[in-house]
């Protein structure tokens, strides 16, 4: 049973730049959503995808997109990258048609470590 | 909006010993459920427990259990017979219900560091 898998493990930027971030759901699974975890931090949600469209965003600017395409697998891309970018970014998937609480649990993957400097 | 309160920023055990790691949360939706993760240095979230608003009874697995006081508005997690390889941060968390109520998104507390010592 396969896992979440992201890549790349580690990246490093340097400010005004773009990346792009890459994760692979759990088998079986079809949703995807993104986490920001700054150091000391817990997890802070980005946005989720299912069915290749965006279905609802937590409290980050525009420079934040993504995109999930037709086997379920989604990136997140980051424009003109800045200090505070720099976090370990997770990605979580899980079933939207799961019929119980414990069922709708989302997954997540090793993360992407990411520094700008 | 909905929060995660973890009080405990670390938590020192010995061997073998049982522990709790604190959680409060707060949410005026009658419907939610609740999670404890632990993510070890590597930075991997490690799903270990989950607990739904409606369940009667409290959540175990394995070594987890899950003390869930609805009045209170905790839920508490209890490690039994600690192992090195417990040393990690824990996060509790609640799913929100976002406009589309079919979508859900975790909130997370900020964690608290466990080290459990030979």
């Amino acid at each position: 049973d396969a896992g979440v898998t992201q890549s790349p493990t580690h990246l490093i930027k340097t400010r005004g730049q773009q990346v792009t971030l890459r994760c692979s759901p759990k088998s079986g699974h079809d949703t995807v959503s993104w986490y920001q975890q700054a150091l000391g931090q817990g997890p802070q949600f980005i946005f989720q995808y299912y069915e290749e469209e965006e279905r609802q965003r937590g409290n980050f600017p525009d420079r934040f997109s993504g995109h999930q395409y037709p086997n379920y697998s989604s990136e997140l891309n980051v424009n003109a990258l800045l200090l505070g970018d720099s976090a370990l970014y997770l990605c979580a998937s899980n079933l939207f048609g799961a019929t119980t609480g414990e069922e709708k649990t989302q997954y997540f993957g090793p993360g992407t470590r990411l520094l700008v400097l | 909006a909905q929060k995660i309160t973890q009080t405990q920023p670390g938590m020192f055990v010995q061997e073998k010993e049982a522990v709790t790691l604190d959680c409060t949360y707060d949410t005026s939706d009658p419907s939610y459920g609740l999670f404890w993760y632990k993510q070890p240095s590597s930075g991997e979230m490690i799903f270990l427990i989950y607990q739904g608003s409606y369940d009667q009874q409290n959540a175990t697995e394995g070594r987890y259990s899950l003390n869930f006081q609805k009045a209170r508005k905790s839920a508490n997690l209890v490690i039994s017979a600690s192992q090195l390889g417990d040393s990690a941060m824990y996060f509790c968390a609640m799913r929100e219900r976002g406009m589309n109520t079919g979508f859900q998104k975790l909130v997370f507390g900020t964690g608290t560091r466990l080290l459990v010592s030979p």
